[in-house]
């Protein structure tokens, strides 16, 4: 059983589109994350969800759009994908807010073209 | 905002202790200290925590002096399938949220 996946693992899509990444979480945790991953390896949180509720936006473009039906779950959408879009994606959860171990998914890389 | 400052890359043969260290000057009393572990292609994963002293566990252990503004962490007997990129994190909780500030990472290799 994997603990947080994601899907789709690629994605490769033109400019402009729209796209959706799920992320799926069985560990019963109640705080979800978006984290993105440039090419030059560098992790940036992109937003934090705890209970279904957003507690963290990192001056995200509104273009991208967290939603969060329930606490095991939390997907990503994204309007007019753009070419600095490309990176990779990690989904992550964790049990409660604070200084606690974070599980991560296998990553989303996204291709826009 | 606690900022961590940590060697870009190191090298190392397999069978040595690895100690890469981190610099946290501005860590918060509240913070703790969190390392984690990134193979190319997956998402990180979790070390070790720890917020004074020293902690061990099978993997690893973590050494935080008296005034916190730094850590070590050790890799007992590298093997090449430690070859990775390592984190450090200092606990970020503004509001209440976790926060998860990753830094640059330090890319380590190991060698036969």
């Amino acid at each position: 059983d994997t603990a947080v996946s994601q899907t789709p693992k690629y994605l490769v899509t033109q400019m402009g589109n729209d796209k959706s990444i799920k992320c799926e979480q069985n560990l019963g945790h109640d705080t979800m994350y978006w984290y993105k991953q440039d090419s030059k390896k560098f992790l940036k949180i992109m937003f934090s969800y705890n209970n279904k509720e957003l507690i963290i936006n990192e001056t995200v473009p509104n273009r991208f759009s967290p939603k969060s039906p329930d606490k095991a779950h939390l997907n990503l959408h994204i309007n007019s994908l753009e070419l600095g879009d490309s990176a990779v994606y990690f989904c992550a959860s964790s049990h409660g807010q604070v200084n606690t171990e974070a599980f991560f998914g296998q990553g989303t890389r996204l291709t826009v073209v | 905002l606690a900022k961590t400052t940590q060697p870009i890359s190191m090298d190392s043969y397999e069978g040595q202790e690895v100690n890469i260290t981190c610099s946290h000057n501005n860590i918060a009393t509240n913070d703790y200290i969190t390392w984690y572990q990134q193979f190319p292609s997956q998402g990180p994963r979790f070390i070790i925590q720890g917020y004074k002293t020293k902690v061990t566990n099978e993997v690893a252990s973590l050494f935080i002096p008296a005034d916190r503004k730094s850590s070590t962490l050790s890799l007992p007997r590298v093997s090449l399938s430690d070859t990775a990129v390592y984190y450090c994190l200092v606990g970020d909780s503004p509001g209440g949220g976790n926060k998860l500030t990753f830094g640059t990472g330090t890319q380590l290799k190991v060698e036969l």
